[in-house]
């Protein structure tokens, strides 16, 4: 069972177009959230990440909205770019928790068409 | 600075084999984690490490061990390989100051049990 239940498994955007990746989890303890980006072949990487203490964060074309109440956070990917193809995942971490370990979601694999 | 790297890239085994997953990162990390990326599940955590000489169990621990003899090596077992452990393996590493570092990972490796 996962904590942290990520949607869509797959999207397809055309180039200029909107990705959204939605994720929820149950785990109120949880109080940090980054997602991570993987291109084919390689390992993740820290995208872009946000606290529970604001509702949004954007850096660039990316952009983080968070919602306490409904224990929901998603990703948008604005004006989407072929080198955006890649998967995403979201993430989840309980700070008391030992070692400081992430929870992830089950991916998204965006495939944006020139 | 290489940051974190694996290996081997690939590998073949069958049922039964044993094998070791060698992680080595160059960044005076405290933390070490092995995870597996399989389809639709994301990235589960298998072992992790915050320090030398220390592991602890993660989410799916089973039919894997670890040690963590030097600080910069995280070194991943397989006593009795079983075709369910044929994966995508991943280990990252991150520093222990600071309530929000992020998680670095390494390329990967891709292991068959057949």
């Amino acid at each position: 069972q996962q904590q942290v239940k990520q949607s869509p498994q797959s999207l397809i955007v055309q180039k200029g177009g909107i990705s959204i990746i939605n994720c929820a989890y149950e785990n109120t303890a949880f109080d940090y959230f980054p997602w991570y980006q993987q291109f084919p072949g390689k390992g993740p990487a820290l995208l872009i990440a946000i606290r529970p203490d604001v509702s949004e964060k954007k850096e660039g074309r990316f952009t983080i909205s968070f919602n306490k109440s409904a224990k929901q956070f998603s990703l948008h990917i604005m004006d989407s770019q072929p080198g955006d193809s890649a998967t995403y995942f979201c993430a989840a971490r309980e700070v008391k928790a030992a070692g400081n370990k992430l929870t992830f979601g089950g991916g998204t694999r965006v495939l944006v068409k020139p | 600075n290489a940051g974190v790297t694996q290996t081997p890239k690939f590998r073949v085994l069958k049922t039964g084999q044993s094998m070791t997953l060698l992680c080595a990162q160059d960044m005076n990390h405290e933390y070490m984690y092995w995870y597996r990326q399989d389809p639709g599940m994301g990235l589960r955590l298998i072992h992790y490490s915050v320090g030398e000489g220390t592991t602890a169990k993660g989410e799916v621990p089973d039919g894997y061990n670890v040690s963590r003899l030097k600080k910069q090596n995280f070194l991943l077992g397989l006593e009795s390989a079983a075709p369910s452990q044929t994966s995508v393996y991943f280990c990252a590493s991150r520093k222990q100051q600071g309530t929000y570092n992020e998680q670095f990972f390494g390329p990967g490796t891709r292991l068959t049990v057949l």
